[in-house]
């Protein structure tokens, strides 16, 4: 099945630089790559996704870039802000039928002032 | 609803208890997930349901766990004989369609084993 790797486990950056985070994963078929934010108690929200037949999106100071023959994946925060420190997961679908997401096991991004 | 509603909010058992979980996707989504977040931790898949197709249940940990769902409504997430590593948040997510679609999440059960 879908293993997703995710680095790092934590980051910590000071305001106005950038964050780059990391995730592999392992099955070829997959084909959606969405990004989701957790703040501190709160559900999980999507911030940005990107299909298999894109290399890359922007959103604002988000984007995310796709390696489909290295099987990885990034999310880029430019300019960073406090209030985008979260907790930060990248996740897969197996393409299968009946398929599922499978999330890596989440970056803590932290943005000092 | 307007979002993915899941009661109850907190949840205190005994250990050796069962409890079940109940999650309301938004309405029109086909796709519902249930994962488990223990404190600090990642997001753990545990089961999918998809239309009417039989549910990926390859996530559940052992056989004490169980899931439900009717139609493209409720889902009840029961766990028999619990246990404290069962102590975690249980997230539910729906999205529109099976797959390239945003899935979004309840708040989430609170589950305590005492």
């Amino acid at each position: 099945g879908e293993n997703v790797e995710q680095h790092p486990s934590t980051l910590s950056v000071q305001e106005g630089d950038s964050a780059v985070i990391k995730c592999t994963y392992s099955d070829s078929a997959s084909n959606y790559f969405p990004w989701y934010k957790q703040e501190l108690g709160k559900r999980p929200q999507l911030i940005i996704d990107i299909r298999s037949n894109v290399g890359e999106k922007k959103d604002q100071r988000i984007a995310v870039t796709l390696n489909k023959t290295a099987k990885h994946f990034s999310l880029h925060i430019t300019e960073t802000q406090p209030e985008d420190s979260a907790v930060y997961f990248c996740a897969a679908n197996r393409n299968q039928a009946g398929t599922a997401l499978i999330f890596g096991k989440g970056t803590t991004l932290s943005v000092s002032s | 609803g307007a979002g993915v509603s899941q009661s109850p909010s907190n949840k205190v058992t005994e250990k050796g208890k069962d409890v079940e979980l109940r999650c309301d996707p938004i309405s029109g989504h086909t796709a519902l997930y249930w994962y488990r977040q223990r404190l600090g931790q990642g997001l753990e898949f545990l089961i999918y349901f998809q239309g009417n197709s039989a549910p990926d249940k390859s996530g559940l940990p052992s056989d004490r766990f169980s899931a439900e769902r009717t139609g493209e409504s409720v889902s009840t997430l029961t766990i028999q004989r619990t246990q404290q590593e069962d102590s975690a948040v249980y997230l539910c997510a729906s999205s529109l369609k099976p797959m390239n679609t945003e899935a979004f999440f309840g708040q989430g059960t609170r589950l305590t084993v005492v």
